[in-house]
C-alpha cells in the first residue's frame, strides 16, 4: 500500500540557519507526484513545492528546495535560510501519478524557528 | 482570483444532527477533493471528483457520510446522523486534471466541525 512516512514529529531551528525536512515514501506505482504542503497555525495549506518521478532535476521554488532520491524514495524538503515566519506544520504528500490525483499525507513536522 | 470556499468556517452542532458542509471551488477546476484533518488520524481523503463524477469514495468512513457534486460548481459533504467523532476540519480542493499534465491542488480554508 501507498505510504508517506514523516519520522521528526517536531524540528527546531535558528533564523537564517538552513533546515531539512524528511520524508520518505513508498508505493509500486512507477508514476508518482511528491508534494510539500505548509500549514501555519491558522490553519490554511499553502502548497510549496511539487517533484514528478521521471523528473530529472530536484525541484527548486525560492528557499525551498526538494532533495528527491529516487533508490532510496526520499523526498527530503530543505529550507533555506529560515524566516520566522517559516514556523509551521510541513507535511509531504504523494499522488498516484504525476498528474495529481488524490494525494495521501504524511503525519507532519512542527518547524519553530528561533531568533 | 477567490479561491476554494468552503461554508460554514465553522460548525458547532449537537451528537445525532444533520450537518452540511459546502464547497465552491476555483472556477474552471475539474477535480474536487473533500479530505478531512484530525489530530489521530492526520490528514485523510475522503472522496474525490472528476468532471462532477466521484471517482472514489473509499475514504468515506461509512454510510452516514455523503458527498454530492450536482454541478462544477457547488459541491457538499453531509453527515447524518453526526457523531462525537467526526469532530475534524474538513478541507475541500480543487485542481484541474487536463492530459497528464501537473497541476497543484488549491485548498480551501477548511471548516473546523464540533459535534457535542
Amino acid at each position: 500500500a501507498q505510504k508517506i512516512t514523516q519520522t521528526q514529529p517536531g524540528m527546531f531551528v535558528q533564523e537564517k540557519e538552513a533546515v531539512t525536512l524528511d520524508c520518505t515514501y513508498d508505493t509500486s506505482d512507477p508514476s508518482y507526484g511528491l508534494f510539500w504542503y505548509k500549514q501555519p497555525s491558522s490553519g490554511e495549506m499553502i502548497f510549496l513545492i511539487y517533484q514528478g518521478s521521471y523528473d530529472q532535476q530536484n525541484a527548486t521554488e525560492g528557499r525551498y528546495s526538494l532533495n528527491f532520491q529516487k533508490a532510496r524514495k526520499s523526498a527530503n524538503l530543505v529550507i533555506s535560510a529560515s524566516q520566522l515566519g517559516d514556523s509551521a506544520m510541513y507535511f509531504c504528500a504523494m499522488s498516484l501519478n504525476q498528474a495529481g490525483t488524490a494525494l495521501i499525507f504524511g503525519k507532519g513536522t512542527t518547524l519553530s524557528v528561533s531568533s | 482570483d477567490a479561491g476554494v470556499i468552503q461554508s460554514p468556517r465553522h460548525e458547532v452542532t449537537e451528537m445525532g444532527q444533520e450537518v452540511t458542509l459546502r464547497c465552491k471551488p476555483i472556477s474552471g477546476h475539474n477535480s474536487l477533493f473533500w479530505y478531512r484533518q484530525t489530530m489521530m488520524r492526520g490528514l485523510e481523503l475522503l472522496i474525490y471528483f472528476n468532471n462532477n463524477v466521484p471517482i472514489d469514495d473509499s475514504g468515506m468512513p461509512e454510510d452516514r457520510f455523503s458527498a454530492k457534486m450536482p454541478n462544477a460548481s457547488f459541491s457538499t459533504l453531509k453527515i447524518q446522523p453526526s457523531e462525537p467523532r467526526d469532530s475534524a476540519v474538513y478541507f475541500c480542493a480543487s485542481t484541474l486534471l487536463s492530459g497528464g499534465v501537473y497541476n497543484e491542488q488549491f485548498f480551501g480554508p477548511g471548516t473546523r466541525l464540533t459535534v457535542l
